[in-house]
């Protein structure tokens, strides 16, 4: 069964306008959350986490998150696009303890 | 952040031949590594949980005679690809937990095996 859905695989968006990438899991129970950047030829990087604390999650680089219960959600925002945002994003539910399972990823471009 | 480094960077190697990828943590010490494969465009799939001194748990499919994992120690795994194939070409990642972090993975830059 599909724990966690990325419903972009391509997002375009124009550099100083906002950026949301979705994502939506599956759990009986309240899960931990994490969006992870991978930049070409980069390893992957933490962006933010959600484990059952505030349910507005500030990241780095002006990223955010919002945890959803209702909406079994936990989409990716920032208010204004820089160029170097340009990479591929991955949502992420940990399951088993700490088994992560990953999203199939949303790639983001960035036009000047 | 915490530093996890891989080695090699990339490898080809002839068909039948075994590749072994080190995974290790620089600034902390790692109780549970984490191995990933990722094919072309496509996500992240977990292969097996690495535990030092004891053995790595495989995830449903993946065939633990085929990647041997090793956890010699708390700074260091490894992944042996036996009697490799064309089929095993792919890009490994390896990850540390960092304790007390609360389930934060750590991922090195990634492997890239070619096996011709």
């Amino acid at each position: 069964a599909q724990s966690v859905t990325q419903l972009d695989s391509h997002v375009s968006v124009s550099e100083g306008t906002p950026v949301l990438l979705r994502c939506n899991y599956s759990s009986s129970y309240s899960p931990s959350l994490f969006w992870y950047v991978q930049h070409p030829n980069k390893g992957l990087q933490l962006l933010l986490k959600y484990t059952s604390a505030a349910t507005l999650v500030k990241g780095i680089n002006g990223f955010e998150a919002e945890f959803k219960k209702s909406e079994t959600s936990f989409h990716l925002t920032k208010p204004s696009a820089h160029m170097s945002d340009a990479a591929e994003y991955f949502c992420v539910v940990v399951r088993n303890f700490n088994k992560f399972y990953f999203g199939s990823g949303t790639k983001l471009n960035v036009k000047p | 952040g915490a530093v996890v480094s891989q080695h090699p960077s990339r490898v080809i190697c002839k068909s039948g031949t075994s590749v072994k990828i080190e995974c290790r943590s620089l600034d902390f010490q790692a109780t549970t590594m984490f191995w990933y494969r990722q094919f072309p465009k496509q996500s992240l799939m977990l292969m097996a949980t690495s535990n030092e001194g004891s053995k790595a748990t495989y995830e449903q499919g993946v065939e633990k005679d085929k990647f041997l994992i090793n956890h010699a120690s708390l700074t260091l795994s490894t992944l042996t690809v036996t009697s490799a194939h064309p089929e095993d070409s792919s890009f490994y990642i390896c990850s540390a937990e960092e304790p007390g972090a609360g389930e934060t993975q750590y991922f090195g830059p990634g492997t890239r095996l070619l096996v011709l």
